[in-house]
């Protein structure tokens, strides 16, 4: 079936480190390829996606890449920020599906100042 | 353009009762997905309308469950009788027609006491 795992929190981090968020995926098809956020006390806002093999998605810092080989789509941020702190859900969906996401577990950030 | 908006935000109610949650989709959008987290697990689909239509309604749990979505515009989710494994927090989400990229609500926190 399809799934996603992605890495188990909470993440710690100082402010100013690199951060990596490890997500992978399985899924019958060719996925596209999202990461929400949710900050503290708030809904789930679309962080970026990539739709087919080796996009890149980008938004405020972060990046990830859809890597089919892998079957990863890893988030990274060259310089966290307290305001970072939020959970950060990995998931994907598939057109045969009506595009019924498939979550991860959230993976919880903490940036300490 | 207004949000995905969903009411109440929150809900406390005894084992038994019944709660109804509403969601109300960006203008225009015909997907509604309905979606829930229960107890910090993962994130999982509860059910798709297209316009007033169920499309797929796979992962509602049992028959104590009930969505509506009347004339294709806002949508209802009915727990009756409630549960104490119904707590947690109940997500809507929308989409245009062929849109994969889903916009969020900030959720309904249920807690059946």
């Amino acid at each position: 079936g399809n799934s996603v795992t992605q890495m188990e929190g909470p993440v710690t981090l100082s402010e100013e480190a690199f951060l990596t968020i490890n997500c992978t995926y399985t899924a019958t098809g060719y996925p596209s390829l999202f990461w929400y956020v949710q900050y503290p006390g708030e809904g789930l806002q679309l962080l970026l996606k990539a739709t087919k093999a080796d996009d890149k998605g980008s938004n405020k810092g972060f990046e990830a890449t859809y890597r089919k080989e892998t079957t990863s789509f890893h988030l990274e941020k060259g310089s966290v920020q307290v305001s970072d702190s939020a959970v950060y859900f990995c998931a994907l969906t598939l057109k045969d599906s009506n595009y019924q996401l498939i979550w991860g577990a959230g993976t919880k950030l903490i940036i300490k100042p | 353009e207004a949000g995905v908006t969903q009411f109440p935000s929150h809900s406390v109610i005894e084992k038994g009762q019944t709660v109804t949650l509403r969601c109300d989709p960006i203008s225009g959008h015909d997907n509604l997905y309905w979606y829930r987290r229960v107890m910090g697990k993962e994130i999982k689909f509860l059910l798709h309308f297209v316009k007033e239509s169920k499309q797929d309604e796979s992962g509602m749990p049992n028959n104590r469950f009930l969505a509506e979505r009347t004339g294709g515009t806002y949508s209802t989710l009915k727990v009756q009788p409630a549960e104490l494994e119904d707590s947690g927090v109940y997500f809507c989400a929308s989409s245009q027609v062929g849109g994969e990229t889903q916009y969020f609500g900030p959720g309904t926190r249920l807690l059946v006491l």
